[in-house]
């Protein structure tokens, strides 16, 4: 049972560097988000899809892109790294939106 | 009026002793109110959740606590122990399903 899968674990990147983070689920559930963690902000959404083909934005969005092409996968995109990119970023699932959301490992990401 | 509010920030319990953090909200839209624990290096993991139709949900030592007309629930741990120091998140869900988390309470239980 594999759940929820995010690579990598962590990263280092120069400002102005773009990087995808990957996030793979293998419960063929339909809604997929990304958080980021900041100390003393609890867990914050980026952007969110309630299936392929259809994502949305949260309350971060700016400087994060998605996509959506298959159930299993929903990758984030940083376009141009900044400083005050540098958080842990989370990707969970579900199955419905109000049922339990399954969270991967997280990404910490600095960036330089 | 999307925030949920978490307390305290962090909160030390003796072992056995019973742990409260407390959460309030403003959107009355809310509908679904879930607790998280998350420990070091991990990622966050449903521990108990709650709807607003129900005042009090249990399971094993943990309980949720909810007063719908305060707008404000809480979770109890009874018996703390050690192996329950984490950081407790709670959470709301409005609109498609997007969770709106508090702040975070770090627990720490002392043997």
């Amino acid at each position: 049972n594999a759940g929820v899968t995010q690579t990598p674990k962590f990263q280092v990147l120069k400002t102005g560097q773009s990087m995808t983070l990957q996030c793979a689920q293998d419960m063929n559930h339909e809604y997929m988000s990304w958080y980021r963690q900041d100390p003393g902000m609890g867990l914050r959404l980026i952007h969110y899809s309630v299936g392929a083909g259809i994502t949305d934005q949260g309350e971060v969005p700016n400087g994060y892109n998605v996509s959506r092409s298959t159930t299993e996968d929903f990758p984030l995109r940083l376009l141009s790294a900044a400083p005050s990119q540098t958080s842990v970023y989370f990707c969970a699932s579900s199955y419905l939106p109000d049922t339990e959301a399954f969270f991967g490992q997280g990404t910490r990401l600095t960036v330089v | 009026q999307q925030q949920v509010k978490q307390s305290p920030q962090s909160l030390i319990v003796q072992k056995g002793g019973i742990s409260i953090i407390n959460c309030a909200y403003e959107n009355t839209a809310f509908d679904y109110f879930p607790w998280y624990q998350q420990f070091p290096g991990k990622g966050p993991a449903l521990l108990i959740a709650i709807r607003p139709d129900v005042s009090e949900k249990k399971e094993g030592r943990f309980t949720i606590s909810f007063n719908k007309s305060a707008k404000q629930f809480s979770l109890h741990i009874m018996d703390s122990q050690p192996g329950d120091s984490a950081t407790y998140f709670c959470a709301a869900r409005y609109g498609q399903g997007n969770l709106i988390f508090g702040k975070g309470t770090k627990l720490s239980v002392k043997p």
